[in-house]
């Protein structure tokens, strides 16, 4: 049973470019949650969407950012126009339901904007 | 001008010694809390887990206590070894909202 697989791992970007992030969540897992973590802090939540909804979207930035999950496929975290200060790595996590079960984490996209 | 940066907490202990990492939460109403363990250049991965119904809970290796009066979470670590050296981090949800939030994380190193 694979993880939560995530690609790529690394993406480098120039400034004003964009930035697709792909999470496939793990086998039976329909609950997809997007974190962002800046080096030596925590994770800080973005957006958590359920299979062609988005459930809840507080912690994404108003603008550039936007996130879907569609019937097929992976779920897609988009950056529109990046700047150097979307540096960061994004996780994503999935899990069987809402928030009382228990988060599995991929590996995590490490994003370089030049 | 000067900057200044975010510096995680740190704790040193040696292989073998029991390790004890602390959080503290700030929402009274989180009813589930999740120690996951990060290390260099991974995603966090599950320790253990706790629901605010419960003040401890034993895994292998691993006890959480939680002490809701004090709003506090802790994690002991049992013979550590040096595989355990990584970043800790706390998560707590209120049970209502969407979200898990994570404190800023313990780096951990076990000295050989």
């Amino acid at each position: 049973n694979a993880g939560v697989m995530q690609n790529p791992r690394h993406l480098v970007r120039r400034r004003g470019q964009e930035a697709r992030l792909r999470c496939s969540p793990m086998k039976g897992h329909s609950h997809v949650y997007w974190y962002r973590q800046l080096p030596e802090e925590g994770l800080k939540f973005m957006v958590y969407l359920q299979k062609e909804n988005i459930i809840d979207e507080s912690g994404m930035p108003k603008e550039r950012f936007s996130a879907e999950f569609p019937k097929e496929g992976p779920s897609i975290l988009r950056i529109q126009q990046v700047v150097r200060g979307d540096s960061a790595a994004y996780f994503c996590a999935s899990s069987r339901g809402a928030l009382t079960y228990e988060q599995y984490f991929g590996p995590g996209t490490r994003l370089t904007v030049t | 001008g000067e900057s200044v940066g975010l510096h995680l907490p740190t704790l040193s202990v040696q292989e073998g010694d029991n390790s004890i990492i602390n959080c503290a939460y700030s929402n009274s109403a989180s009813d589930y809390f999740i120690w996951y363990k990060q290390e260099s250049g991974k995603g966090p991965q599950f320790i253990i887990d706790i629901r605010s119904n419960m003040d401890k809970r034993q895994g292998q290796r691993v006890t959480v206590l939680l002490n809701k009066t004090v709003k506090h979470l802790s994690l002991q670590i049992a013979a550590t070894q040096p595989g355990d050296s990584a970043v800790y981090f706390c998560a707590e949800n209120s049970g209502t909202g969407n979200q898990f939030y994570f404190g800023t994380g313990t780096s951990l190193t076990v000295i050989p």
